[in-house]
């Protein structure tokens, strides 16, 4: 069964810094998730990765997938505070339609 | 293009008693999932309903059901409640299976008291 592992859990930056926030997961996917959640609201979704080597940017960030390693990465450049939000991850259970999610990384950018 | 539309968006119930989630998916898509959001759980996958059809579902006890219907609306009903019900609903739709992207609805937020 498929397992997804993010850290850190909680996360606090300042303006202008850079990280990385790590997903790992237990067996083969061939598609990854990331999604964002602002406190009492849905999931937005932020980015697909569909292959290996997949890069994809939107703003301050840029998601990676690497299925060798069985690892995405969330980079996130210069942060801002509009960033503060929970990031997930998550892929789907192989041959079901089971999205299975990590336990999200609390993001905090302090001025 | 309308996003998945969940009502109500809050419901108060009282412990023994049943409720009725609603989830209208994006206009195309046939594939409806639900998850519970709890802070001590995190997401967990409910079920998901394509064509009708409940195709997966999730470790969940049998007081959790739904149904899907023709035009694609997913309903989910949870009988007895208990206080670990309480938690924020959320529903996704998605494109023709496998493995589209999944799209959320604002989610329902329970609480049992």
């Amino acid at each position: 069964e498929l397992k997804v592992e993010q850290n850190p859990l909680f996360l606090s930056m300042q303006e202008g810094k850079n990280y990385t926030i790590y997903c790992n997961y237990s067996t083969t996917s061939d598609r990854l998730y990331w999604y964002r959640q602002d406190p009492g609201k849905s999931l937005e979704s932020l980015f697909v990765l569909l292959s290996n080597g997949a890069v994809k940017q939107e703003g301050r960030l840029m998601a990676s997938l690497d299925t060798k390693a069985r690892l995405s990465t969330l980079h996130i450049t210069a942060a801002v505070h509009d960033l503060s939000a929970t990031y997930f991850c998550a892929g789907f259970q192989g041959g079901s339609e089971k999205l299975v999610f990590g336990k999200g990384t609390k993001l905090t950018v302090n001025p | 293009k309308a996003g998945v539309t969940q009502t109500p968006r809050y419901l108060i119930k009282t412990r023994g008693q049943q409720v009725t989630l609603s989830c209208s998916p994006i206009s195309g898509h046939r594939s409806v999932s639900w998850y519970q959001q709890t802070p001590g759980q995190g997401l967990q996958f409910l079920f998901e309903y394509f064509s009708e059809t409940q195709r997966n579902k999730g470790n969940f006890p049998g007081r959790f059901s739904g149904r899907q219907f023709s035009n694609s609306r997913s309903e989910m009903n949870v009988s007895t409640l208990e206080l670990g019900d309480s938690a924020l609903y959320l529903c996704a739709s998605s494109l023709e299976p496998p493995n589209t992207e999944a799209f959320f609805g604002q989610g329902t937020r329970l609480t049992v008291v």
